[in-house]
Formats: structure tokens, sequence, C-alpha cells
């Protein structure tokens, strides 16, 4: 079952901060970040493989918390270049196995 | 990070013919690659998993017989959209794993006339 996502859509001025989250109805083993623009691939943001795991870089981070089923992603300071539209994708069993993505929240960051 | 190519990025075709989709992994070896499909404004769909040197896992639905994946090395996979209709029309992209991690490709746009 997809994972939910909220926002869907948020717009931001720069420098503003966005927390978007993703939920999911089964027990997660990791979540991956995404970010797509438009007309292109997503590109890998990162992965958190254990509950209450949290990881960062630049001003883009997140957290896992198992048991609650959830992933946060933050963004700080926003800039013109955060704008896409940003996925979750679970994983479900231990060892790798195949990603569901999420609904998405499309984030839009404005002069 | 790694990189993952896709060729080709656009295909046109006509009604009833078939299309190949090549997708390599350039700077590492993947033993599992995954085929996705993107409608417009909607998330990423899974189609199957691709398994160098063993058959491909279809996602419940998606008709294997029309969409032919072939993982013949540890740096390629190629799905083949067989029979194409209007509704195949798409943007397929393929991802490459590298221990945890999925790495994608640009993706080929699929527009079926």
């Amino acid at each position: 079952q997809q994972p939910v996502q909220s926002p869907q859509a948020v717009i931001l001025r720069e420098g503003e901060d966005a927390v978007i989250n993703c939920s999911s109805s089964k027990a997660l083993y990791s979540v991956h970040w995404y970010r797509q623009k438009h007309g292109e691939a997503p590109v890998f943001l990162m992965i958190l493989l254990k509950g209450g795991e949290q990881k960062g870089h630049d001003k883009i981070s997140a957290s896992f918390n198992e048991k609650k089923q959830q992933s946060s992603l933050y963004l700080t300071a926003s800039q013109l270049s955060y704008s896409g539209t940003y996925f979750c994708g679970t994983g479900y069993s231990g060892g790798y196995q195949k990603v569901t993505f999420g609904t998405g929240t499309k984030l839009q960051v404005i002069p | 990070g790694a990189v993952v190519s896709q060729h080709p990025s656009w295909v046109i075709c006509k009604s009833g013919t078939s299309v190949k989709i090549e997708c390599r992994s350039l700077d590492f070896q993947a033993t599992t690659m995954f085929w996705y499909r993107q409608f417009p404004k909607q998330s990423l769909m899974l189609m199957a998993t691709s398994n160098e040197g063993s058959k491909a896992t279809y996602e419940q639905g998606v008709e294997k017989d029309k969409f032919l994946i072939n993982h013949a090395s540890l740096t390629l996979s190629t799905l083949t959209v067989t029979s194409a209709h209007p509704e195949d029309s798409s943007f397929y992209i393929c991802s490459a794993r590298d221990w945890e991690t999925q790495y994608f490709g640009p993706g080929t746009r699929l527009l079926v006339l």
C-alpha cells in the first residue's frame, strides 16, 4: 500500500522552512527520500535504515520514527533550487527489497 | 553518487510496434534493477524488479508478456514494450541498486500514436 505524504503541496518564500511527512500503514524497514524536478528522474537525497535515525546534509535532514511508521523531511532556509516534488520511498522487510513510493509533495520556493 | 543511464530519452512510435529501452549502470555493478512507470502528476509505480541472470519479478497488474525484461549482465537491463498502444504512453524510469540505495536513470518518454 502506498505511503501517504503530507502536505500535498506547499509554497515557500526563500529562507523559509518546511516539513514533509510520510506515513505508512505497514511496519517500515527503511525510508528513502527523493526530489524530482519537472520532466526529470528522481534524485536520491538520503536513506534512513533504523528507527529513530536522523540524517542530514546541507540544510535538508530527515528523521525516522519506526514506532509511528513515519518519516519526516526537514528543509531549512529554503533555496529556489529546492523546488520540485519530493517523494518518500519505503521498504518493508529486512534486507533490501523493493521500494514503494509515496504520494508526493510538490514544493515551490519563490523569491 | 553512482550514475545510471537510459537510452533512448524520447521515443515516438506507431501503435502496434515494439520499443526497447536500455538501462545501464555506468560505474557500478547492479544485480538488481527496477523499472517504474510514471504518469503525469502521479507518483512512480513499480512495474518489475529485474535480477541479473534470472527472471524478473512483476508487480500485480503488470503484464509480463507485454513488458519484457532482460537483465543479461551486471550493468544492463532492458525493457521491451511489445505491441505498444497509446495507453502505454508514459515516462519509464529505471533504477539500479547499489547497496541500500537506488539510483535513477534520466527516464524515457514514450509516446505511442
